[in-house]
């Protein structure tokens, strides 16, 4: 099993509507990034959290540290938000980044 | 200011070559690590550098290699190369060690591809 476990693995959405995408770790975490891979390579990062909620724009990311789960929410989505969307967790033990598998966001117009 | 760039952006390499990559990351971060990213493996870890010292190194074997200068400028060396080492070798930067106040900015990355 994974330590940082991405779901859904692909989501295609129409443009508009509200999206989620989860992350769920098994191993203690200092902090879990949010980032996101467009086609290319190009990685961006989008949110770097250790408690609680933060919105930037239409994206909103939360962390539930007892559950040891996150969210990362689009709304209104756009198919310009058509992407990879990868969590990574830090880990408390060693401080290495433990990345997801990610999730491939299509948007359709 | 610019962002984290690589060099090369592109690179073919034949098996038992060696390759060399550079990173250059943003003015005044110190910190920069390495990931290699495959369509199976995802991203994985290869180490991190930070005032010229490797602070963090990840499960790969020995044949591939960092170093950072004291411009934090850094590169990481494949020796022998094999047909798996084929990935896309991303680079990021970061002001501080500590990844979790320090938020990690990315390169576009260097396209390996080994025949």
């Amino acid at each position: 099993k994974n330590e940082v476990e991405q779901s859904p693995q692909n989501l295609t959405a129409q443009e508009g509507e509200f999206i989620t995408i989860n992350c769920s770790y098994s191993v203690g975490i200092s902090a879990l990034h949010w980032l996101q891979q467009h086609p290319g390579g190009g990685i961006v990062s989008l949110f770097m959290l250790s408690s609680g909620k933060k919105k930037h724009g239409r994206l909103i990311a939360t962390i539930n540290i007892q559950e040891k789960h996150s969210s990362l929410h689009i709304t209104a989505s756009h198919p310009r938000d058509s992407a990879v969307y990868i969590c990574a967790a830090l880990a408390a033990s060693n401080y290495q980044l433990i990345w997801g598998a990610g999730t491939k966001l299509i948007i359709k117009p | 200011k610019a962002g984290v760039t690589q060099t090369p952006r592109y690179l073919i390499k034949t098996r038992g070559q060696q390759v060399t990559l550079s990173c250059s990351p943003i003015s005044g971060h110190r910190s920069v690590s390495w990931y290699q990213q495959t369509p199976g493996q995802g991203l994985q870890f290869l180490f991190e550098y930070f005032s010229e010292t490797q602070r963090n190194k990840g499960n790969f074997p020995g044949r591939f290699s960092g170093r950072q200068f004291s411009n934090s400028r850094s590169e990481m060396n494949v020796s022998t190369l094999e047909l798996g080492d084929s990935a896309l070798y991303l680079c990021a930067s970061s002001e501080g060690i500590r990844l979790q106040f320090s938020e990690q900015f990315f390169g576009p990355g260097t396209r390996l591809t080994v025949l």
